[in-house]
């Protein structure tokens, strides 16, 4: 079975720009989340979706955002990118979410760098 | 809110040592407990897990116990191998909530 896969793996833009992030999940898996990894700050929550509605959401701007499509795949947009933006940004899917026994499973990630 | 508390490291064992990654957990309920493994230049990677107390969760030679008593779920391995150094990061579940991850610990493992 396929994992979990992220595209672009590496990219690189500039302040002020947006950015799109794809995430395609485990098949079927329905409950896709994303994750912003720094060094400075760890791993850090940014949201889930479900279903294509978006379940829970971590304390980030409302320069990330996000969506799922009727497939499961899911897009993460940054929009007026800031330095502190470069980050790895993670996509992990899991069947349903919502429960505590439920495994999540981590793409590789995609690697954002603003210059 | 809920959050995961673990050693920070970095750590740096000879192979063949004993390896001891603490953890300890808040939380209200019964969250489900994991541990996952980063290599460089990768995605995370789940090592093991448990669900209710008392479970232990173990895979490639790692293990660790739920103890709710403690609040804990160290991580250990009799015998450490170079292939072993990643960043290892203990995370909780409660219900869906949210998963919160702790701060990662560095392992480096030296022939």
């Amino acid at each position: 079975k396929a994992g979990v896969t992220q595209t672009p793996r590496y990219l690189i833009k500039t302040r002020g720009q947006q950015v799109t992030l794809s995430c395609s999940p485990i098949s079927g898996h329905r409950s896709v989340s994303w994750y912003q990894q720094t060094p400075g700050q760890g791993l850090q929550f940014l949201f889930e979706y479900f279903s294509e509605t978006q379940r829970n959401k971590g304390n980030f701007p409302g320069r990330f955002s996000g969506r799922q499509f009727s497939n499961s795949r899911s897009e993460m947009n940054v929009s007026t990118l800031e330095l502190g933006d470069s980050a790895l940004y993670l996509c992990a899917s899991s069947w349903v979410g919502g429960r505590s026994t439920d495994t999540q499973y981590f793409g590789p990630g995609t690697r954002l760098t603003v210059l | 809110g809920d959050s995961v508390t673990q050693m920070e490291g970095p750590v740096t064992l000879s192979e063949e040592a004993f390896l001891t990654i603490n953890c300890t957990y808040t939380a209200t309920g019964y969250p489900s407990l994991f541990w996952y493994v980063q290599y460089p230049g990768e995605g995370l990677q789940l090592l093991l897990k448990a669900t209710k107390a008392d479970d232990k969760g173990s895979n490639k030679g790692f293990e660790a116990t739920y103890r709710k008593e403690t609040t804990s779920f160290h991580l250990e391995k009799g015998s450490v191998q170079v292939s072993d150094s990643a960043v290892y990061f203990c995370a909780l579940d409660n219900y869906g909530q949210n998963f919160v991850f702790g701060p990662g610990t560095r392992l480096s493992v030296l022939p």
